[in-house]
């Protein structure tokens, strides 16, 4: 079965100091993943997607298929990083199976 | 272009009683995917639509039901409510519901069964 691990419920880090939040999966078959964001008061929103491999704000996600796992990094995190950030695996039409989320706390 | 929205934002019911939340899609969007969140479970998919037909449907009773209209608006109906059924409902919209299109979401409708 399709599952999303994210091990952490929250990360507190300084500002300037390096993130990963941690996402791991398990899926039979190519793995479209991605990463949503959902910043205070905001509705959720797609950050970034392996697929594009891009750098969306800073942030990096590299699919590592033997480890089954999709980290988001940032080298270094700003205060409006501070954020619930959900990893999610695509399956089927428009099935997104998400994780339980991290929520990033960056203080000044 | 506006955004996904949904009406009503909050809504609360109780026990016994059905519901019907309304989602509308961002223009030109025909997919349209329904999400119940919750603290205990998380964000657990309840089903698509496309051109008015459900094409995926995720792990829940039929109590939990959907429609998609030819302007591609979409409903979800809930039955028979449960306590259990409290949660944040999300839509979410996409053009086709491929599997790397990227789902918009509305703000959610925050349902409360008493």
């Amino acid at each position: 079965a399709q599952r999303v691990t994210q091990p952490e419920k929250l990360l507190s880090v300084f500002k300037g100091a390096p993130v990963e939040l941690k996402c791991n999966y398990s899926y039979s078959g190519s793995p479209e993943l991605f990463w949503y964001v959902q910043y205070s008061r905001q509705r959720l929103q797609l950050l970034l997607r392996h697929i594009s491999r891009e750098s969306i704000k800073g942030f990096t996600a590299d699919l590592n298929k033997g480890e089954t796992s999709f980290h988001l990094k940032k080298p270094f995190a700003q205060e409006e990083d501070s954020a619930m950030y959900y990893c999610a695996l695509s399956h089927g039409f428009q099935k997104l199976v998400f994780g339980t989320g991290t929520r990033l706390l960056v203080s000044p | 272009k506006a955004g996904v929205t949904q009406t009503p934002r909050y809504l609360i019911k109780t026990r016994g009683q059905q519901v019907t939340l309304s989602c509308s899609p961002i223009s030109g969007h025909r997919s349209v995917s329904w999400y119940q969140q919750t603290p205990g479970q998380g964000l657990q998919f309840l089903f698509e639509y496309f051109s008015e037909t459900q094409r995926n449907k995720g792990n829940f009773p039929g109590r939990f039901s959907g429609r998609q209209f030819s302007n591609s608006r979409s409903e979800m109906n809930v039955s028979t409510l449960e306590l259990g059924d409290s949660a944040l409902y999300l839509c979410a919209s996409s053009f086709t519901g491929g599997g790397t299109d990227t789902q918009y979401f509305g703000p959610g409708t925050r349902l409360t069964v008493l």
